[in-house]
């Protein structure tokens, strides 16, 4: 079975830093990872995936993750946050039988 | 293109009474999915479509809940009777098919709280 664990469920960065989000995964199978964003009173959309290929995969708005497949990971980064970044950011995982499996979530705030 | 449309935004309902919430996918989007989202929690499958046909509902409260999508297109979800840990974001979601890389579009949502 898959399973999602993001590590953290608020973080807080000043503009201008660095933006770290943890994900780890539990899969059965070679797993396709995504990162989602919700920004306030509205749906997910689709920041990136990883489904096969290059491990580094560069997503909208500058975020970019890698695939560690070694330590299970799925961690979203993004060199220097900005204000527009604040909202809530969830990390997935999916099976062969289409069922997406979604972490708890990751409040972001960024402090100006 | 436009998006996928829910309704009502909000809802306001007491235990034991009824209510349905509407969902338009993206046209041609063959695959629906309808999550629950309790607030500090990540969205739970409660039944995905394909066409008008249900691929999976082993998390649909099936004694309260009921779903269906007619015509392969519009989905409405019925809660009868709502329960109070009912209260939740109901996402609705559409992808253009059943693959598993297949990207999600989600809704706004539905914001239903039993009083």
């Amino acid at each position: 079975a898959q399973s999602v664990t993001q590590l953290g469920s608020h973080v807080s960065v000043s503009e201008g830093a660095l933006v770290l989000l943890r994900c780890n995964y539990s899969s059965s199978v070679p797993p396709y990872l995504f990162w989602y964003v919700q920004y306030p009173n509205q749906g997910l959309q689709l920041l990136l995936k990883y489904t096969t290929g290059a491990t580094l995969v560069k997503g909208i708005n500058g975020f970019e993750a890698e695939f560690k497949k070694s330590e299970t990971s799925f961690h979203l980064t993004k060199p220097s946050a900005h204000m527009s970044d604040a909202a809530e950011y969830f990390c997935a995982v999916s099976d062969p039988g289409n069922q997406f499996y979604f972490g708890t979530g990751t409040s972001l705030t960024v402090i100006p | 293109e436009a998006g996928v449309a829910q309704s009502p935004r909000y809802k306001i309902i007491e235990k034991r009474q009824s209510v349905a919430f509407w969902c338009n996918p993206i046209s041609g989007h063959a695959t629906l999915y309808w999550y629950q989202q309790i607030l500090g929690q990540g969205p739970k499958l409660l039944i995905q479509f394909q066409n008008n046909g249900v691929v999976d509902d082993s998390q649909l409260p099936k004694d309260r809940f009921s779903a269906e999508r007619l015509k392969g297109v519009d989905s409405t979800l019925k809660i009868q009777p709502a329960k109070l840990e009912d209260s939740a974001v109901y996402l609705c979601a559409s992808s253009l098919d059943m693959r598993a890389d297949e990207k999600l579009f989600f809704g706004s949502g539905t914001q239903l709280s039993v009083l």
